[in-house]
């Protein structure tokens, strides 16, 4: 599992309230990712990192924001859920040598009601 | 613009059945293609690369650079072949993005 670890799993909450999701790896990673997946849309990239303080967006970065403070730790904020954001977030890390490999987490199930 | 394009959305097939996934892909340059699957209530992880050109689980992908298409291949399918597959790009973008298709469920009935 490339030792990457996301929380929380689950997660019910109003539109409007903010929300974090956290993915933590322990194998000291440049490059952490945050992926949606939607049916009928894969898997879409949100943000990437390619080490601390250094963020990118991704093509749906809109309504989310990222943050990056030490390496092990790449944050997921939501200010203010909407339904739209309704969706199983991934986080990410890309392997080392040059394969391109990216490694998963086991997903953040979201529902905003 | 980088693009990758999975026309099925589900694929039915019965066991021992061949099975072809479609991947199609828009990119400029030399690109990097990558199958992922995705077991029920399991994380996405790699099935194959095209530039290892090798067979995992009996699955095969020929990268074509005419037609742009990566299908993923394999002569006989068995039911714990069912799972989402996804087709995913990488260019020479900074950051090792992949770009993903839209996924195709493969079903494998007995």
């Amino acid at each position: 599992d490339a030792g990457i670890t996301q929380s929380p799993r689950h997660k019910v909450t109003e539109t409007g309230t903010p929300v974090t999701l956290r993915c933590h790896q322990t194998e000291n990673h440049r490059y952490m990712y945050w992926y949606r997946q939607d049916p009928g849309h894969g898997l879409r990239l949100i943000h990437y990192s390619y080490g601390v303080k250094d963020t990118d967006k991704g093509e749906v970065s809109d309504g989310y924001s990222v943050s990056r403070s030490k390496t092990e730790d790449f944050l997921l904020t939501l200010e203010s859920a909407t339904s739209s954001q309704t969706s199983v977030y991934f986080c990410a890390i890309r392997g080392r040598g040059n394969t391109g490999e990216l490694f998963f987490g086991e997903g953040s199930r979201l529902t905003v009601l | 613009a980088q693009r990758v394009t999975q026309p099925e959305k589900l694929l039915s097939v019965f066991k021992g059945a061949p099975v072809e996934l479609k991947c199609n892909y828009s990119y400029s340059g030399s690109p990097e293609l990558f199958w992922y699957v995705q077991y029920s209530r399991q994380r996405l992880q790699l099935l194959l690369r095209h530039i290892s050109r090798e067979s995992i689980k009996g699955f095969t992908a020929d990268l074509n650079k005419g037609e742009t298409s990566f299908h993923l291949k394999k002569p006989f399918a068995q039911e714990e072949d069912s799972a989402m597959y996804y087709c995913a790009l990488s260019g020479n973008n900074q950051g090792g993005k992949l770009i993903f298709g839209q996924g195709t469920e493969l079903s494998v009935k007995p």
